[in-house]
């Protein structure tokens, strides 16, 4: 059963760039899954930043496009999230998943499974 | 972006209660919505994919309906461990959005 944990900074300065990493348990970075971003700041809905396949293809949402970077490490089993030009509005708990998917079109897809979140608050 | 708007945002039910949460889309968007379920402290689940697939090992309590840009997710007779936030996402296109959340309370 593939398990998922993130790890990096509970506090992070202003203007400063937020790194965390989610490492993959029980199963292979390299399987047929989306490694995938989500957060969710205090009070608001959750919010998908971004996933990741193989290495090579990456999606971003546009709200955030200009600040993320996703990457993969195959040799460590883990996958990163790097935000930069940080602001108060970039604090939330921030969740690693993967998004399993089949057939159709659209493909099926849906995020299982997930880590239980890091709490991360930016602040001087 | 596409829009999920859940309701209620918080709900109060006994055992054995039949509780509904629906959320509506600002677009249509067929079957392609999920739910999920986050207990304090643990890390959300999925329930239900593509409106009324349950999960492997989710109770069977638990079912999905709708199509378009209105769905539904029924607890057809509530446990005191159903106490959790039930978030309703959409998985027809990129950006992937959610519901701002139900907080179902067991009374």
């Amino acid at each position: 059963q593939v398990q998922l944990q993130e790890s990096g900074p509970g506090l992070v300065k202003p203007s400063g760039t937020l790194s965390l990493t989610c490492a993959v348990s029980g199963g292979s970075i390299s399987s047929v899954v989306w490694w995938t971003w989500v957060r969710q700041p205090p009070g608001k809905a959750l919010e998908w930043i971004g996933e990741i396949y193989h290495a090579d293809i990456i999606h971003y949402n546009p709200s955030l496009k200009s600040r993320v970077t996703i990457s993969l490490d195959k040799s460590r089993n883990q996958f990163s999230l790097n935000l930069t030009s940080l602001t108060a509005a970039d604090t939330a708990v921030y969740y690693c998943a993967g998004k399993l998917w089949g057939g159709g079109t659209p493909a099926i897809n849906w995020f299982d499974p997930w880590g239980q979140g890091s709490l991360v608050t930016v602040s001087s | 972006d596409i829009q999920l708007t859940q309701s209620p945002s918080s709900l109060s039910a006994s055992v054995g209660d039949r509780v509904t949460i629906t959320c509506r889309t600002s677009q249509s968007i067929s079957d392609y919505l999920n739910w999920y379920q986050r207990k304090p402290g643990k890390a959300p689940k999925v329930l239900i994919y593509m409106t009324s697939t349950v999960q492997n090992g989710v109770p069977s309590r638990f079912s999905g309906s709708g199509s378009g840009t209105d769905f539904t997710l029924t607890i057809s007779s509530l446990r005191p461990e159903d106490s959790a936030i039930y978030y309703c996402q959409q998985s027809y296109t990129i950006p992937y959005t959610f519901g701002q959340g139900t907080k179902l309370e067991i009374k």
